[in-house]
């Protein structure tokens, strides 16, 4: 069982139109994060979520993303207007209170055409 | 700048071999180090190494830290196809626990 959920595994969007990715962690947890990976490139860090608020971001994650925890379960990323760029796999990961470790889901496949 | 550089870059051996891939790094506010093995998707996790000297093991597969010298490395021991995978070596900062992926090495287990 995955630690985290993470839907769709597929999106294919037009440039331009907003999209909404999902992440569910299976147990509650306070540290929460958005990396990404373009096709052949290095995992890169986008956002960390402490305690229902953006603790750090990089400077990738400018104005068009933004996360939310809009029912204390549910972990969403929005793109407001997707760029050819934008495609990459994204990845919801959670961390271990206990030991730290990072867990990382099965990832959102973005495609912009 | 934090920098990470892991080698080789890509490695191909047979079956019942032993290697080594190793991650060197400069990171702000070092905290720990995590190594995850990424074959079609997500990187699973492997290992988080906090401490210098320290082994950890799993299995055939083995880590370790040097703080000093600012390197680990992971080593597969009597390799296994299901061993071929990208591995990522992640030092993480301090702080809000930030991670810096290095580019992978690509490992490629022959029969």
């Amino acid at each position: 069982e995955p630690e985290v959920t993470q839907t769709p595994s597929h999106q294919v969007t037009q440039m331009g139109q907003e999209v909404i990715l999902r992440c569910v962690p299976i147990s509650n947890h306070l540290y929460f994060y958005w990396y990404r990976q373009i096709l052949g490139q290095k995992v890169e860090f986008l956002v960390s979520f402490y305690n229902n608020e953006i603790s750090e971001k990089s400077e990738i994650f400018d104005d068009q993303f933004s996360v939310e925890r809009p029912d204390g379960s549910n972990f969403t990323l929005k793109i407001r207007s997707t760029k050819l760029e934008d495609s990459a796999m994204y990845f919801c990961a959670r961390e271990s209170v206990n030991t730290g470790e990072l867990f990382f889901g099965e990832g959102s496949r973005l495609t912009v055409l | 700048e934090d920098k990470v550089v892991q080698s080789p870059l890509s490695l191909v051996v047979h079956e019942g071999d032993t290697v080594t891939l190793n991650c060197s790094y400069e990171v702000t506010n070092f905290r720990s180090l995590l190594w995850y093995k990424q074959e079609k998707k997500a990187p699973t996790f492997l290992f988080m190494l906090t401490s210098s000297g320290i082994e950890k093991k799993s299995g055939r597969l083995s880590s370790i830290l040097d703080k000093k010298e600012l390197f680990s490395i992971l080593n597969i021991t009597a390799t296994q196809t299901g061993d071929s995978a990208v591995y990522l070596c992640a030092p993480q900062r301090g702080g809000y626990n930030k991670l810096i992926f290095g580019a992978g090495t690509r490992l490629a287990v022959h029969p």
